[in-house]
């Protein structure tokens, strides 16, 4: 079964430092997600993209965050100069057309643990 | 807004037993998706089950149905014959507009007791 590869597993920096999230998309699929789950907290969306451009950012993606799609395979997720409250597990998802769930599937990555020190 | 709540914090069922963990939304949307989605302690999403509010039944995918009632708001799972391994957070997410950004709940912890 296809499926969204996320790298690195855990991932502990110091306060300050940059951060980027890597994540390996279903090869056909063309939205893809970020979203971030504070320990013990509900799963938040973060930013969509698309052709190339963000479609949609939350409140919560400021300009310390990017993602880009650096060469047509990887979805990255930057953090410029990481805080505490970044830390988190951070999940990308992708899917194979924009309306998801009635005829696609929304599919997750096992996710991406930040720790920051 | 779109919002989704999930009041039972954490649950607790018998081996064997059927449980429903609650969910209700709402929502100003004709047009909308309601979803579950497990994750165990391992920390990953799995999907369970999809309802699109035009959908007239009520969806099952194995041991897991949606009970969706629309003029309630109320898009509660169903497990039956619930195992060891079903224990998890489960959470309910609603999908606004027509894109893949969903709007989760809070999450349900469900213990289930050998």
């Amino acid at each position: 079964e296809p499926e969204v590869t996320q790298t690195p597993s855990h991932q502990v920096t110091q306060m300050g430092q940059e951060v980027i999230l890597r994540c390996v998309p279903i090869s056909n699929h063309l939205y893809f997600y970020w979203y971030r789950q504070i320990l013990g907290q509900k799963v938040e969306f973060l930013v969509s993209f698309y052709n190339n451009e963000i479609s949609e950012k939350s409140e919560i993606f400021d300009d310390q965050f990017s993602v880009e799609r650096p060469d047509g395979s990887n979805f990255t997720l930057k953090i410029r100069s990481t805080k505490l409250e970044d830390s988190a597990m951070y999940f990308c998802a992708s899917s194979e057309i924009r309306w998801v769930g009635d005829t696609g599937e929304l599919f997750f990555g096992e996710g991406s643990r930040l720790t920051v020190l | 807004a779109q919002k989704i709540t999930q009041t039972q914090p954490g649950m607790f069922v018998q081996e064997k037993e059927a449980v429903t963990l609650d969910c209700t939304y709402d929502t100003s949307d004709q047009s909308y998706g309601l979803f579950w989605y497990k994750q165990p302690s391992s920390g990953e999403m799995i999907f369970l089950i999809y309802q699109g509010s035009y959908d007239e039944q009520n969806a099952t995918e194995g041991r897991y149905s949606l009970n969706f009632q629309k003029a309630r708001k109320s898009a509660n799972l169903v497990i039956s014959a619930s195992q060891l391994g079903d224990s998890a957070m489960y959470f309910c997410a609603m999908r606004e507009g027509n894109t893949g950004k969903l709007i989760f709940g809070q999450g349900t912890t469900l213990q289930v007791k050998p």
